[in-house]
C-alpha cells in the first residue's frame, strides 16, 4: 500500500521568509497530492492540491511542486505571515483506485515568528 | 470550498455511555463519507468508509461493533461510539467528497471526545 512520508516534523520561520515542507510517497500509482492546514482543535482545511498530470500548481502565496519520477511533491508558502502557524498534513492516493481514500503524512507544524 | 458540518464540537461522557457524532454535507451530496481518528501531535487514521445505503467498511483493527456508522442519506453520516471507555477518548473528523469536485476531500470541524 501507499505510504507517505514528511519532513521536516516541525518548522519554524521568520514572518516575510519562505517555508518549504517536503514529502515523499511510495505507489507510483498515485494521482492526487493535497495539502491540508490543520489549526489546534478544529479539522484539516484544504488549502491547495496538485493532480499527477502537474508539476507545478500556484495559488498566490502559496505553490505545491510534483516530481513523479522521484516520487516527491512540495509545499511552498512564501511571505510567511503569522496565521500561517499551523500543522500541515500531505497526502496522497490513487484516486479512481479500489481504496481512493487519502494516506497522509505525519504532519508539520509551522511556526511563524512576528 | 464544500462545506462539511460536524457535531457536537466536544462532548464529555461517564464510561459505559454511547455517544453519537453527526457529520453532515451542507451544500453538496456525498455518496462517501470518511471518518478518521486522531490522538494528540499525531496525523489522521482512517477508521472506516462510509457508503450511503450499504454497510460501512472498516480499516483492520477498527471495531465494528464498537464504532456504528449509519449513512442513511447523501448528507449524513453518523458515528456511534459504543460503551465508551477512557481509551477511546480523542479528537473524531470526518470527511465527505463532492460527486463534482471528483477527488477532492473535505473535512467537518471535529469532535473531541474525552471519556471520564
Amino acid at each position: 500500500g501507499e505510504n507517505v512520508e514528511q519532513h521536516p516534523s516541525t518548522l519554524s520561520v521568520q514572518e516575510g521568509d519562505s517555508a518549504v515542507i517536503k514529502c515523499t510517497y511510495s505507489d507510483s500509482a498515485s494521482n492526487y497530492f493535497p495539502w491540508y492546514k490543520q489549526e489546534l482543535g478544529k479539522g484539516p482545511q484544504l488549502i491547495i492540491d496538485i493532480r499527477s498530470n502537474v508539476g507545478e500548481k500556484k495559488d498566490q502565496r502559496i505553490a505545491v511542486t510534483l516530481n513523479k519520477t522521484a516520487k516527491h511533491f512540495s509545499l511552498h508558502i512564501t511571505e510567511t505571515q503569522p496565521e500561517d502557524s499551523a500543522v500541515y498534513f500531505c497526502a496522497a492516493t490513487h484516486y479512481g483506485g479500489s481504496q481512493g481514500n487519502l494516506i497522509f503524512g505525519k504532519g508539520t507544524k509551522l511556526s511563524v515568528k512576528p | 470550498g464544500a462545506v462539511v458540518s460536524q457535531h457536537p464540537s466536544r462532548v464529555i461522557c461517564k464510561s459505559g455511555t454511547s455517544v453519537k457524532i453527526e457529520c453532515r454535507s451542507l451544500d453538496f451530496q456525498a455518496t462517501t463519507m470518511f471518518w478518521y481518528r486522531q490522538f494528540p501531535k499525531q496525523s489522521l487514521m482512517l477508521m472506516a468508509t462510509s457508503n450511503e445505503g450499504s454497510k460501512a467498511t472498516y480499516e483492520q483493527g477498527v471495531e465494528k461493533d464498537k464504532f456504528l456508522i449509519n449513512h442513511a442519506s447523501l448528507t449524513l453520516s453518523t458515528l456511534t461510539v459504543t460503551s465508551a471507555h477512557p481509551e477511546d477518548s480523542s479528537f473524531y473528523i470526518c470527511s465527505a467528497r463532492p460527486a463534482d469536485l471528483a477527488e477532492k476531500l473535505f473535512f467537518g470541524s471535529g469532535t473531541q471526545l474525552s471519556v471520564l
